[in-house]
C-alpha cells in the first residue's frame, strides 16, 4: 500500500522560498504515475499547485507557474516543491498526492492516495 | 479556467436521511472527468468517486455519484454517523488545469 509524507519547515519567512518533500513508500515512482501538490489555507477550500511525472515533465497552476518548481528524484523516492518569494498567502496546509490511472492510463487527474499535509506558516 | 460551484454551503441532515450534493461547472467537463472527495477535520480529502459515477476502492456503496456536461450530484443513501464531514468535486477535463469546488458541509441536524 502506497503511503507519502511531507517534510519541511513549518515556518518560513515573507519573500524567502517555502520547501517541502514528500517521500513515497510501498510503492516505486517509476511506475507511470504522476504525482502532485495541493494546498489548503486555513479554513478553506482545495487548491491544486502543480504535479510532476515520473520524468521530471512538469505542470503547474499557472497563476502561480513564475514562482513554483517541482521536481522528482525516483532512486530517493521522494518529489519535492520549491515556492519562491513567499507571502502570507501561501499559509496553508500542503499535501502530496498521487493522480490515479484513466483506463490504464497515467496523467494529471484525479488524486488517489493522500499524504496527512503539512502546515506551513508564512510569517516573519 | 473551469470553475466548479458546490451547492447547497451546508447541508443539515439526521442520520439515516439522504444527502444530495450539487457541482456545476462553469463550462462542459470533458469525458465526465469529476471525482468527489470526504474531507473530515484535521484529515486529509479521501477520493470517493472518480470518472463521474466510479467508486473508489473501499468506498462503501450507499456513495454514488452522477452527471455529465456542466451538472454533476453525489449521493449519499442513508448518512452514517461517520459520513459528515466536507465533501469536494474536482475536474480533470481540462488537465493539466486542475481545480476544486469549495466544498458542502454535511452536518448533523
Amino acid at each position: 500500500q502506497v503511503r507519502l509524507l511531507e517534510s519541511g519547515p513549518g515556518l518560513v519567512k515573507p519573500s524567502e522560498t517555502l520547501s517541502l518533500t514528500c517521500v513515497v513508500s510501498g510503492d516505486s515512482l517509476t511506475r507511470g504515475y504522476y504525482w502532485g501538490w495541493v494546498r489548503q489555507s486555513p479554513g478553506k477550500g482545495l487548491e491544486w499547485i502543480g504535479s510532476v511525472s515520473q520524468t521530471g515533465g512538469t505542470y503547474y497552476k499557472s497563476s502561480l507557474r513564475s514562482r513554483l518548481t517541482i521536481s522528482i528524484d525516483t532512486s530517493r523516492k521522494q518529489f519535492s516543491l520549491k515556492v519562491t518569494s513567499a507571502t502570507a498567502a501561501d499559509t496553508a496546509v500542503y499535501y502530496c498526492s498521487r493522480h490515479g490511472s484513466v483506463r490504464g492510463d497515467y496523467g494529471i487527474n484525479y488524486f488517489d492516495t493522500w499524504g496527512p499535509g503539512t502546515l506551513v506558516i508564512v510569517s516573519s | 479556467e473551469i470553475v466548479l460551484t458546490q451547492s447547497p454551503g451546508t447541508l443539515s441532515l439526521s442520520p439515516g436521511e439522504r444527502a444530495t450534493l450539487s457541482c456545476r461547472a462553469s463550462q462542459s467537463v470533458r469525458n465526465t472527468y469529476l471525482a468527489w472527495y470526504q474531507q473530515k477535520p484535521g484529515q486529509a480529502p479521501r477520493l470517493l468517486i472518480y470518472g463521474a459515477s466510479s467508486r473508489a476502492t473501499g468506498i462503501p456503496d450507499r456513495f454514488s455519484g452522477s452527471g455529465s456536461g456542466t451538472d454533476f450530484t453525489l449521493t449519499i443513501s442513508r448518512l452514517e454517523p461517520e459520513d459528515f464531514a466536507v465533501y469536494y468535486c474536482q475536474q480533470y477535463g481540462s488537465s493539466p488545469s486542475l481545480t476544486f469546488g469549495q466544498g458542502t458541509k454535511v452536518e448533523i441536524k
